[in-house]
């Protein structure tokens, strides 16, 4: 079974500072991905980065990197250069075979931007 | 370009009603997906449909009735729906059913079952 765990309910972080989100995984697949998404108060759910199990580099994309540790199997999302339009609720997924590739989502993290 | 549409943006129904939700994706993904998500949790998958075929149902009641026309389009089909089935209706779409591939979502549909 596989279990994304996000254990920062809420944070609140200045404007222009740098902020990082927890996400661990489990799993006993040697092949799966790792997925962010953001969702603002409108609801649509927003890729932001993926992360495959063999890439060797962090994967970034623009302000937003992802900071993978896998013997730890930790994959944290970092936000730098923070501005307002960055609150929202953050999710981190993984998707992998021994669930049938669905999609499966952490609680969520909601980020609050303080100007 | 990553669109996928939805219509409508938002649906009020009484209990006896018969309403349809409609996503529609043009990246020629071949996967397409119905979430539903409760306010302040992650969504929870309903349907999956792989070369326009039903792959995953995960126990949805009956009164939620997916249809896939062709591989652009998706509907759900809603027939006497209860109160709490009242969330936002997510469509995703993927290239395909595979552990690298990214879901694209739509911007969702706001479902009021009254």
């Amino acid at each position: 079974a596989q279990k994304i765990t996000q254990t920062q309910p809420g944070m609140f972080v200045q404007e222009k500072e740098a902020v990082t989100l927890d996400c661990t995984y489990d799993t006993s697949d040697p092949s799966y991905g790792l997925f962010w998404y953001k969702q603002p108060s409108s609801g649509e759910m927003i890729f932001l980065i993926y992360q495959g199990s063999y890439d060797q580099q962090n994967a970034t994309e623009g302000r937003y990197s992802l900071n993978f540790q896998k013997a730890r199997k930790s994959a944290n999302l970092v936000i730098s250069a923070s501005q307002l339009g960055d609150s929202a609720m953050y999710f981190c997924a993984m998707r992998d075979r021994s669930n049938d590739y669905k999609l499966s989502f952490g609680a969520g993290t909601t980020v609050t931007v303080r100007a | 370009d990553t669109e996928v549409t939805q219509t409508p943006k938002h649906l009020v129904m009484g209990m006896t009603n018969k309403k349809s939700l409609k996503c529609e994706q043009h990246m020629g993904h071949r996967a397409m997906y119905w979430y539903k998500q409760k306010a302040k949790k992650p969504p929870e998958l309903m349907f999956v449909y792989s070369y326009e075929k039903l792959s995953i149902n995960e126990s949805v009641p009956s009164r939620f009735s997916p249809e896939c026309p062709n591989s652009s389009l998706l509907n759900l089909h809603l027939h006497a729906l209860q109160p709490e089935d009242s969330a936002l209706y997510l469509c995703a779409s993927s290239q395909e059913r595979a552990y690298q591939e990214t879901q694209y979502f739509g911007p969702g549909t706001r479902l009021l079952v009254l």
